[in-house]
């Protein structure tokens, strides 16, 4: 299906494991993010990508890892989760055009106990 | 410093009026787009409205128009006609043109929509 889309749709796992988050898209798009979502803070960038091979830390990048050795996907890795990871994770994609906007995949609940 | 301000935490407004969603903005950037996106109980983020910094008139999507004062640094949205449907969380953002291609986003506004 094209589109955006983020595998697991819910992850529960332990403090302390390492823990990936699949982004997949399907349009091409140059540009890819990773977005956490926490209440009272809206959306916080973690990392993002210009192009495969290509990225760079956001606002809150500690703990967290990131590739891009193919365009249409954008692994976000959490190497020894910490309760405060737990949290909405959102994927989104945009063209390099100022006026388009960000498409978002459907989050990743991930709860860290 | 904060790049986007949504003052409003919460608002109620009654079905079929219209309601006003904060949102100030900081950059020094000359070219940036300012866009809207709303948040249902789902979860989900559905881009509503965008407004070019260089655009001459205010941006409108249907029920929604961004009331666009650059003087001010505000793109305020307005939905027209509010129903039931329209309550959510909605997120004002900033791209900016010379700054990297990342979005910032405000806090959010929670609307609640009466019947």
């Amino acid at each position: 299906d094209a589109g955006i889309t983020q595998s697991p749709r819910y992850k529960i796992t332990e403090t302390g494991r390492q823990v990936t988050l699949m982004c997949h898209q399907t349009w091409s798009h140059s540009y890819m993010f990773w977005y956490r979502q926490d209440l009272g803070h809206g959306l916080r960038l973690i990392y993002y990508s210009a192009a495969a091979d290509i990225t760079d830390k956001g606002e809150v990048p500690d703990g967290y890892v990131v590739s891009r050795s193919k365009t249409e996907n954008f692994p976000l890795t959490l190497e020894s989760a910490t309760r405060s990871q737990t949290s909405v994770y959102f994927c989104a994609s945009t063209s390099g055009i100022l006026s388009y906007e960000q498409y978002f995949g459907p989050g990743t609940r991930l709860t860290v106990t | 410093a904060q790049k986007i301000t949504q003052t409003q935490p919460g608002m109620f407004v009654q079905e079929k009026e219209a309601v006003t969603l904060d949102c100030t903005y900081d950059t020094s950037d000359p070219s940036y787009g300012l866009f809207w996106y709303k948040q249902p109980s789902s979860g989900e983020m559905i881009f509503l409205i965008y407004q070019g910094s260089y655009d001459q008139q205010n941006a409108t999507e249907g029920r929604y128009s961004l009331n666009f004062q650059k003087a001010r640094k505000s793109a305020n949205l307005v939905i027209s006609a509010s129903q039931l449907g329209d309550s959510a969380m909605y997120f004002c953002a900033m791209r900016e043109d010379n700054y990297g291609q990342n979005f910032v986003f405000g806090p959010g506004t929670r609307l609640s929509v009466l019947p």
